[in-house]
């Protein structure tokens, strides 16, 4: 158990419409990263958080947004979903603002667009 | 920004078997590089990581090795196990951490 708790684990849901995935990092860890694992493919970094403020940004799409909470968990809200948005999405957690720190990873929570 | 390419994409071994695993990246900053192990329904996990300032690390039948040079690095998995089937991601990172697209390894009894 790495500690990171994701929710929900599983979420069905339609075309056009807006979902919330919750992350709860690692106890005392202050970054948050949200990576998107579509079929086959590799961990495609979308965006960190450290202690609440935006610190890098990948190839996340403008219909998707995150933020941080004070109590240090995370959502990231994707909108407008599209077939293509049907991915395992996985949050991280790491202790310092990162680069050169190992991550932490939740089980993911497995998205499907229908 | 930081650009990794892995490879092979797949991998199947003989147990007992060792299994080599390369990846290169692009940003010369990068300083820390991690391998990571996904098995079906999980995370990825962690399993062994080196800094710039380092050639070479072992740990049990894994080791990692680094060519900054070349901006090259590798994972060595001696003695194949069932158990090491999985898929293994190579990562770079200065300053966000960026994933090789992961390599699935088999490893036939």
């Amino acid at each position: 158990d790495s500690g990171v708790t994701q929710t929900p684990k599983h979420l069905i849901t339609a075309t056009g419409q807006r979902v919330t995935l919750r992350c709860s990092p690692r106890s005392g860890d202050l970054s948050v990263y949200w990576y998107q694992q579509s079929l086959d493919q590799g961990l495609q970094f979308l965006i960190q958080y450290y202690n609440g403020e935006e610190r890098a940004k990948g190839n996340i799409l403008e219909r998707f947004s995150a933020q941080q909470f004070p109590d240090l968990h995370s959502e990231l809200n994707l909108s407008s979903l599209e077939l293509g948005d049907s991915a395992l999405y996985f949050c991280a957690s790491s202790f310092d603002r990162g680069g050169g720190e190992k991550l932490f990873f939740g089980s993911g929570t497995q998205l499907s667009v229908l | 920004g930081e650009n990794v390419e892995q490879h092979p994409s797949t991998l199947s071994v003989q147990e007992g078997d060792s299994a080599v695993i390369k990846c290169t990246y692009s940003d010369s900053a990068s300083n820390y590089f991690p391998w990571y192990k996904q098995e079906l329904g999980k995370g990825p996990q962690l399993i062994i990581d080196i800094r710039s300032n380092v050639g070479e690390k072992k740990d049990q039948r894994i080791a990692v090795t680094l060519n900054k040079t070349a901006k090259h690095f590798s994972l060595h998995i001696t003695e194949t196990q069932p158990e090491d089937s999985a898929v293994y991601f190579c990562a770079a990172s200065m300053s966000d951490m960026r994933f090789g697209a992961g390599t699935r390894l088999t490893v036939k009894p």
